[in-house]
């Protein structure tokens, strides 16, 4: 298994409140992401990094941030949680291989994140 | 727009019996197609990466292929253990980091 951990792996919070969301990674990738996976939807990219301080927004990116300070750490914030946040997440990381190939992408465990 | 589908949504087997899934998908240009099997609470677990039309991959029970417009893995003499739901996605050559998923296709296996 990738070296991935997502820390919670559960949480239960209440509308408004700020939540935080950790991945850490020991496989040294460059680039790391953000899903969310929701019923019907599929995994959606919320946010992506490509390296310590550079990072650009996915889809479903309206009411979240990411920081990434280190290369090992990628951090999810809900500033104002709302019900509709309420998902599984996914940190995902990869490693750019040649110019002419794809990034394969290894995910973590998830958090499972319910906002009350 | 990127788009995946995956058919069927939902698939029965017996032990032994074979069959195939299928991703059909819209890209400007395929850098990558890529299926990951994720089973209950985890998180998704890569299977395979096809780059162009034509490419194959085995993996024990199962084998990915690659057209222009769509994508099969298939599966032969699955067993319980194979029961997981498959899920296809596609990464498009303009849009650098932003991979494409599909719904996914929830597999059963009954011995």
């Amino acid at each position: 298994d990738a070296g991935i951990t997502q820390s919670p792996r559960h949480k239960v919070t209440e509308t408004g409140t700020p939540v935080t969301l950790r991945c850490h990674q020991t496989e040294n990738h460059r680039y790391m992401y953000w899903y969310r996976q929701d019923p019907g939807h599929g995994l959606r990219l919320i946010h992506y990094s490509y390296g310590v301080k550079d990072t650009d927004k996915g889809e479903v990116s309206d009411g979240y941030s990411v920081s990434r300070s280190k290369t090992e750490d990628f951090l999810l914030t809900l500033e104002s949680a709302t019900s509709s946040q309420t998902s599984v997440y996914f940190c995902a990381i990869s490693e750019r291989g040649s110019a002419l190939m794809s990034d394969t992408q290894y995910f973590g465990p998830g958090t499972r994140l319910t906002v009350l | 727009e990127d788009q995946v589908t995956q058919s069927p949504e939902a698939l029965r087997l017996q032990e032994g019996e074979s069959s195939s899934l299928n991703c059909s998908y819209t890209v400007s240009g395929l850098r990558g197609l890529f299926w990951y099997r994720q089973d209950p609470g985890k998180g998704p677990e890569f299977l395979f990466t096809l780059y162009s039309a034509g490419e194959e991959k085995e993996k024990e029970r199962l084998k990915a292929t690659l057209t222009k417009k769509e994508s099969f893995l298939h599966i032969t003499a699955p067993k319980p253990e194979d029961s997981a739901t498959y899920l296809c996605a596609v990464q498009d050559d303009d849009y650098g980091q932003n991979f494409v998923f599909g719904p996914g296709t929830r597999l059963s296996v009954l011995p």
